[in-house]
C-alpha cells in the first residue's frame, strides 16, 4: 500500500489567510482526490487533482477556494484561500492507482480564528 | 455526490459483545469498502469486496458484500477498547468513491 505524508498536520489560522497542505505519496499514484471533513461528519470529495491538468471540482466547490496542483504523479497540494471560520474543518489527501484502494493521509485538522 | 446510508449512527457496547453495522445504496456498485477512523487520524482501509455475496474476514471483522449489490455489512466480533472508532463504508464505480454517514463506535471496558 502506499505511504501519504499530509502536511500540515494541524494549523490554527487567522481569517482573511491562506494555508496550503502538501500531500506526497512514496510511489506514483493514477489519482489523488481532496476531501473534507466537518467534525462528526463523513468524507465530502471538494476535487480530483489532475496531473499537468486543472483539477475537477465537485459541486459548491470552486478553484479560485480550493486552488489544487498536482505537477506530477506523486505530489499534490490544496490551498484554501481568504479562510473564514467556516473553513475550519480536516482536509484529508486519498490516493488510488486501481491496484489497491483508496488510501488516505493522516488529514489537516484547520482551525480559522 | 451520492451518499449512502449507514446505520446504526452511533453505538455504546460492552468490552466482548459482537457488532453488526451495514451501509445501504441506491445505486449498484462493484466494490464496497470498509474503513476505520481513529481521531485525528485518516480513514484506514479494513475490508475490500469486489463479488456478490462475497463474505471477508480480516482478524475480528467480517464484512458481507450484498447480493443486491446495493448493500454491505461489518460484523466485529469480541470487541475489544481499540475497536473505538468511527467506521465507513464505500462504495467504489470506476475511480468514483462514494462513502457512508459513518457509524460511531464505543467500546465501554
Amino acid at each position: 500500500s502506499a505511504v501519504i505524508s499530509q502536511k500540515p498536520s494541524r494549523d490554527i489560522c487567522q481569517r482573511g489567510t491562506s494555508l496550503t497542505i502538501q500531500c506526497q505519496v512514496d510511489s506514483q499514484v493514477t489519482m489523488m482526490f481532496w476531501y473534507r471533513q466537518q467534525p462528526g461528519q463523513s468524507l465530502t470529495l471538494i476535487a480530483t487533482a489532475n496531473q499537468g491538468s486543472e483539477a475537477t471540482y465537485e459541486s459548491g466547490f470552486v478553484i479560485d477556494k480550493f486552488p489544487i496542483s498536482r505537477p506530477n504523479l506523486t505530489f499534490s497540494t490544496l490551498t484554501v484561500s481568504n479562510m473564514s471560520p467556516e473553513d475550519s474543518s480536516i482536509y484529508l489527501c486519498s490516493v488510488w492507482d486501481r491496484v489497491t484502494e483508496a488510501f488516505f493521509g493522516q488529514g489537516t485538522r484547520l482551525t480559522v480564528v | 455526490g451520492q451518499q449512502l446510508n449507514q446505520s446504526p449512527q452511533s453505538m455504546f457496547i460492552q468490552e466482548g459483545e459482537d457488532v453488526s453495522m451495514n451501509c445501504t445504496s441506491s445505486s449498484i456498485f462493484n466494490t464496497w469498502l470498509w474503513y476505520k477512523q481513529d481521531p485525528g487520524e485518516g480513514p484506514v482501509l479494513l475490508i475490500a469486496l469486489y463479488k456478490a455475496g462475497e463474505l471477508t474476514s480480516n482478524g475480528r471483522l467480517t464484512a458481507q458484500f450484498g447480493i443486491t449489490r446495493k448493500d454491505s455489512f461489518l460484523n466485529i466480533s469480541a470487541s475489544i477498547p481499540s475497536d473505538v472508532g468511527i467506521y465507513f463504508c464505500a462504495g467504489r464505480s470506476g475511480n468514483q468513491f462514494y462513502f457512508g454517514t459513518g457509524t460511531s463506535l464505543t467500546v465501554i471496558p
